[in-house]
């Protein structure tokens, strides 16, 4: 059974500091994606990466993927207030008889001014 | 182009009841998913539709059910509610199944259940 496992939970930390919050999975797949939730709202897609080492940047967040060790990180760079929200990521069951997304439990970030 | 469309915004029911709960999908769309997020949790997948076929499920019981419309538009029903079924009910679409190389699932606003 797939499972994604999501750490920190929750992330505390001042402006202007860089943190990667980190996505391991538990069965082959090459297909990981990374979500923001702002308070109250729905879903955005962020990142979408598709095969071994991939890397995604957008402004001061960059996704990288390595599916050897199963593992995704979000990295962010001088953190500024407005990044401030919960990112998941998710995980392609990658069988086409069962067709599934898994996804983690999601990282708290709370960017303080 | 217009996005995923939630209907209703909020619901409130009592245990027992049965609910419906719709989704357009984006223009083009074939591919719709449910999702269950409880409050401070992550979405967890309920099924998904491609061509008004299931051909996914996660681990929920037989009481939540769904169809998915000639249009690519979508029904999640849930029977005999029970008080853990409250939660945001997430609908999203994509271009395609994404195991088969679509892009990325587009979410809609979502469905707030009040189970009492």
């Amino acid at each position: 059974e797939l499972k994604v496992e999501q750490n920190p939970l929750f992330l505390s930390m001042q402006e202007g500091k860089n943190y990667t919050i980190y996505c391991n999975y538990s069965t082959t797949s090459d297909r990981l994606y990374w979500y923001r939730q702002d308070p109250g709202k729905s879903l955005e897609s962020l990142f979408v990466l598709l095969s071994n080492g991939a890397v995604k940047q957008e402004g001061r967040l960059m996704a990288s993927l390595d599916t050897k060790a199963r593992l995704s990180t979000l990295h962010i760079t001088a953190a500024v207030h407005d990044l401030s929200a919960t990112y998941f990521c998710a995980v392609d069951s990658a069988d086409y008889r069962d067709d599934k997304i898994i996804f983690g439990k999601g990282t708290r970030l709370h960017i303080l001014p | 182009e217009t996005g995923v469309t939630q209907s209703p915004t909020h619901l409130i029911k009592t245990r027992g009841q049965q609910v419906t709960l719709r989704c357009s999908s984006q223009s083009g769309h074939n591919t719709v998913s449910w999702y269950q997020q409880a409050l401070g949790q992550g979405p967890q997948f309920i099924f998904q539709y491609y061509r008004e076929e299931e051909n996914g499920r996660g681990n929920f019981p037989p009481r939540f059910s769904g169809l998915q419309f000639p249009n690519y538009s979508s029904e999640l029903n849930v029977n005999a509610l029970e008080l853990d079924d409250s939660a945001l009910y997430l609908c999203a679409s994509s271009s395609g199944r994404l195991i088969a190389g679509a892009d990325t699932q587009y979410f809609g606003p979502g469905t707030r259940l009040t189970v009492l």
